[in-house]
């Protein structure tokens, strides 16, 4: 079945450095993405919607310039936390839509903890 | 290793009943949760329950849990169209991580 692989699935990183996460589609191609971060005993928390080719859609209290998100191609969507601080620490995971009868998958998640 | 199964798709007249079914692998998960998402926008939470639970009722949903057999349920009464989503099962112990089972869409027809 369809299969996002989302890496890496746990970094450690100082403060004020600039992490990038990637979430890859395996055979097959995702023109939309969805981007999540979870807090410990709290449900996902949409931060953005990634389209192939054009800008992220960002929800409101999530700040573009700090969660950078590109979709270049059809297979790849990354995330990149700039300028982390502690309260950047959280779990985050990306989905996929598959075709258009497909449903969702999920991609394993990254444990962010910056120290 | 961990995963969470349910079946891809359900179709239900409006106003009957819709139950939607999980199973899950992962004994020492202590929260599970039903989320919904409609065409187009992101996971909506629509409600959880404690491990040490086994039903949980929030207005037109049910939710019952059988730890013994790591099954989940969700029940939707008086089943609407604004209901057709695609509902998500998921479950964790209670820290970061979170496994999803893939999606039920649920259809409504009027």
């Amino acid at each position: 079945g369809a299969v996002v692989s989302q890496h890496p699935s746990w970094v450690i990183c100082k403060s004020g450095t600039s992490v990038k996460i990637e979430c890859r589609s395996l055979d097959f191609q995702a023109t939309t993405m969805f981007w999540y971060r979870q807090f410990p005993k709290q449900s996902l928390m949409l931060m953005a919607t990634s389209n192939e080719g054009s800008k992220a859609t960002y929800e409101q209290g999530v700040e573009k310039d700090k969660f950078l998100i590109n979709h270049a191609s059809l297979t790849l969507s990354t995330l990149t936390v700039t300028s982390a601080h502690p309260e950047d620490s959280s779990f985050y995971i990306c989905s996929a839509m598959v075709g258009t009868n497909y449903g969702y998958t999920f991609g394993s998640g990254t444990r962010l903890t910056v120290v | 290793g961990e995963d969470v199964e349910q079946s891809l798709f359900l179709s239900v007249r409006e106003g009957d009943s819709s139950v939607i079914n999980c199973t899950y692998t992962d004994s020492s998960s202590t929260y599970l949760y039903w989320y919904k998402q409609e065409p187009g926008a992101g996971l909506q939470l629509l409600t959880y329950i404690f491990s040490n639970m086994d039903m949980k009722q929030d207005q037109r949903l049910t939710v019952l849990l059988n730890k013994k057999d790591k099954h989940l349920s969700l029940r939707i009464a008086d089943t609407q169209t604004g209901d057709s989503a695609i509902y998500f099962c998921a479950e964790s112990t209670g820290g970061f991580k979170t496994i999803f089972g893939a999606g039920t869409r649920l259809f409504v027809k009027a």
